[in-house]
């Protein structure tokens, strides 16, 4: 399930469930949007990538699906690992600006 | 082998006391940053900088100084450090800013007593 407060929101799945985290992002001009993925004690790691142009985007176990029209974007994972736990970030870029960050979800994979 | 490289990983520093963090990047990226990661997770940019502009976040105290001696490394010195500067520093780079991803660094964790 997912919860939300003062701490940052956490998405608890069972090893081998899909994955689904959700981001709204805030300008409506925004046209590159970037999901990272941050492990305890790392920096954030490039997942994957879509711009305005499109829908849907597809990598290895992983795909972002973008809706502009409701300013929201998602990242879904296949089989959700134990190495998947981390926290996840939205990221938006207007026209070549610098990027801003969404607050983060905390992926859980449960055995 | 690594892209972005960042030092010190943790560094512990009374109030009053100025600090430098050092950044590398071997990507020969044009453009370097440096983000803040407060406790809550939340990453704020700070700075952008390639070697023809340097962007400011407005809401970056002048205490906070990048400083480039070139294309591949963008240092940040802190003056006059605050309890509230506390927090999770990540050097990043990308090929061209905006517009391509950002790559990171594996921070460092400054602890200001």
């Amino acid at each position: 399930g997912e919860s939300v407060g003062l701490h940052l929101p956490t998405l608890s799945v069972q090893e081998g469930d899909n994955s689904i985290i959700n981001c709204a992002y805030s300008n409506s001009a925004s046209d590159y949007f970037i999901w990272y993925k941050q492990e305890s004690g790392k920096g954030p790691q490039f997942i994957i990538d879509i711009r305005s142009n499109m829908d849907k985007r597809q990598g290895q176990r992983v795909t972002v699906l973008l809706n502009k029209t409701v300013k929201h974007l998602s990242l879904q994972i296949a089989a959700t690992q134990p190495g998947d736990s981390a926290v996840y970030f939205c990221a938006e870029n207007k026209h070549g600006q610098n990027f801003v960050f969404g607050p983060g979800t905390r992926l859980s994979v449960l055995p | 082998d690594t892209a972005v490289s960042q030092t010190p990983k943790y560094l512990v520093t009374q109030m009053g006391n100025d600090k430098s963090i050092k950044c590398e990047q071997n990507l020969g990226h044009d453009t370097m940053y440096w983000y803040k990661q407060d406790s809550k997770k939340f990453l704020k940019i700070m700075f952008s900088y390639n070697n023809k502009e340097l962007i400011i976040n407005e809401t970056v105290p002048n205490r906070f100084s990048p400083k480039s001696p070139d294309k591949a490394h963008l240092n940040l010195h802190i003056n006059s450090l605050e309890l509230g500067d506390s927090a999770v520093y990540f050097c990043a780079s990308s090929q061209r800013q905006g517009n391509s991803p950002l790559h990171f660094g594996n921070g460092t964790r400054l602890t200001v007593t």
